[in-house]
């Protein structure tokens, strides 16, 4: 099990947008703003695209946005496209002595 | 820029050893963390290790405590993964990664990846 909480699975049309959640405790998400997306093709190595909750590396499309709230933080993706299905992963600091703790993955369908 | 190859991995026995290595370059890797992260078949990521810049900090994930070794070579720009005591559940895609900054606890450059499978 894994230590934040993200939906197993999200489905969008393309032009539409969607939002995925990542939930955790006041030990990371809610307590630090360190809070990171990632996003993987199958196949391939995750790819940074959000960081720090809600900055975006160099070349990462601005389709890609990110907040938080609480325990809970969310990447949004607005005008969805084909090429945005993947696998989406949070990660965050955490004091506990793993020191980053990752959601269990949503896999993102564009139907 | 950033480069990370890992390799070692393979097939190995339950109850076996395999060392995996990172070769790094396009930075300065004196001056990074880096992290071992793997990655189960169809499952998510789980963080491993990291070492700190000098190899003065270690931190292990509790699932490979006391089986797993991590260290570095400055000189080498290498990253190192000593695995004994080898379980099913330690089968996985081990990627070595580099943090965004030199001790940040977000992941900016992984590697390709090296299987490991540890089955009978």
């Amino acid at each position: 099990q894994s230590a934040l909480t993200q939906p197993a699975s999200v489905s969008g049309s393309p032009g539409q947008s969607i939002t995925i959640s990542c939930t955790g405790t006041s030990s990371d998400v809610g307590g630090y703003n360190y809070v990171s997306w990632y996003q993987q093709h199958p196949g391939k190595a995750p790819k940074l695209i959000i960081y720090d909750v809600n900055k975006r590396p160099s070349g990462v499309s601005n389709r890609f946005s990110g907040s938080k709230s609480g325990n809970t933080a969310s990447l949004t993706i607005s005008g969805l496209q084909a090429e945005d299905e993947a696998d989406f992963y949070c990660g965050s600091y955490t004091t506990r002595s793993t020191f980053v703790v990752f959601g269990g993955g949503t896999k993102l369908t564009v139907v | 820029q950033v480069q990370l190859v890992e390799s070692g991995g393979g097939l190995v026995k339950p109850g076996g050893s395999l060392r995996l290595s990172c070769a790094a370059s396009g930075f300065t890797f004196s001056d990074y963390y880096i992290y071992w992260i793997r990655q189960a078949p169809g499952k998510g990521l789980e963080w491993v290790s990291y070492i700190s810049s000098s190899s003065s900090t270690i931190s292990y994930a509790d699932s490979v405590k006391g089986r797993f070794t991590i260290s570095r070579d400055n000189a080498k720009n290498s990253l190192y993964l000593e695995m004994n005591s080898l379980r099913a559940e330690d089968t996985a895609v081990y990627y070595c990664a580099r943090p965004l900054a030199t001790s940040s606890s977000t992941v900016d450059s992984w590697g390709q990846g090296t299987l490991v499978t540890v089955s009978s």
